[in-house]
């Protein structure tokens, strides 16, 4: 089947630093991948849609200078929380589109102190 | 009115019992539904896609759409513990793949 990891599973960091998390899908190739954040108790919110070659497209509201949008391969997405501050403290999770479906990554779990 | 409705939780259903799942949209438009269950902590999986009106089963699960009505909705049959989750009903609008997701439903089956 579809799989799509993510990396960390889990960050820590101060407030004030960057934080990169990566997303690859691990056997398909997908032109098109999907960044999410949870909140606990929270549906998912979709950030923003990485496109393969090209700018990322960011949901209203999403700071598009603050989450940095790389799709630089077709097997891999980057998402960078710049300047994270405890308020991004959040669940991320990418997804993978391929063959009319979503394939979810397991996740980052990130705390800002 | 939010795009993507689901019936509030968290619902509560014995071991062996039907839960039922509810779910509605409000684009017309929207080609694919799909259900997802979440794990505390994990992030969604796929349980049932349906494109076309009617059921459609897989196992113990039912996943039924009425575009007229706007509806979609997933039952499960002989529910377990295992399925105490919280379920999460997408809808895709056909703009390359990208999903509008419910508000979830909390399930919790007592043995």
């Amino acid at each position: 089947g579809a799989v799509v990891s993510q990396h960390p599973s889990w960050v820590i960091c101060k407030s004030g630093t960057s934080v990169k998390i990566e997303c690859r899908s691990l056997d398909f190739q997908a032109t098109t991948m999907f960044w999410y954040r949870q909140f606990p108790k929270q549906s998912l919110m979709l950030m923003a849609t990485s496109n393969e070659g090209s700018k990322a497209t960011y949901e209203q509201g999403v700071e598009k200078d603050k989450f940095l949008i790389n799709h630089a391969s077709l097997t891999l997405s980057t998402l960078t929380v710049t300047s994270a501050h405890p308020e991004d403290s959040s669940f991320y999770i990418c997804s993978a589109y391929s063959a009319g479906e979503q394939f979810f990554g397991p996740g980052t779990r990130l705390t800002v102190l | 009115q939010k795009e993507v409705e689901q019936n509030s939780g968290p619902l509560s259903v014995p071991e062996g019992a039907i839960a039922s799942l509810n779910c509605t949209y409000s684009d017309r438009g929207s080609q694919s539904f799909f259900w997802y269950r979440q794990y505390s902590g994990k992030s969604p999986e796929l349980i049932m896609s349906i494109y076309s009106n009617g059921d459609k089963e897989d196992g113990r699960f039912t996943a039924q759409l009425n575009k007229a009505s706007q509806y979609v909705s997933l039952l499960i049959r002989d529910s377990q513990p295992s399925d105490s989750a919280t379920y999460l009903c997408a809808v895709n609008r056909g703009q390359g793949g990208k999903l509008i997701f419910g508000q979830g439903t909390e399930l919790s089956v007592k043995p």
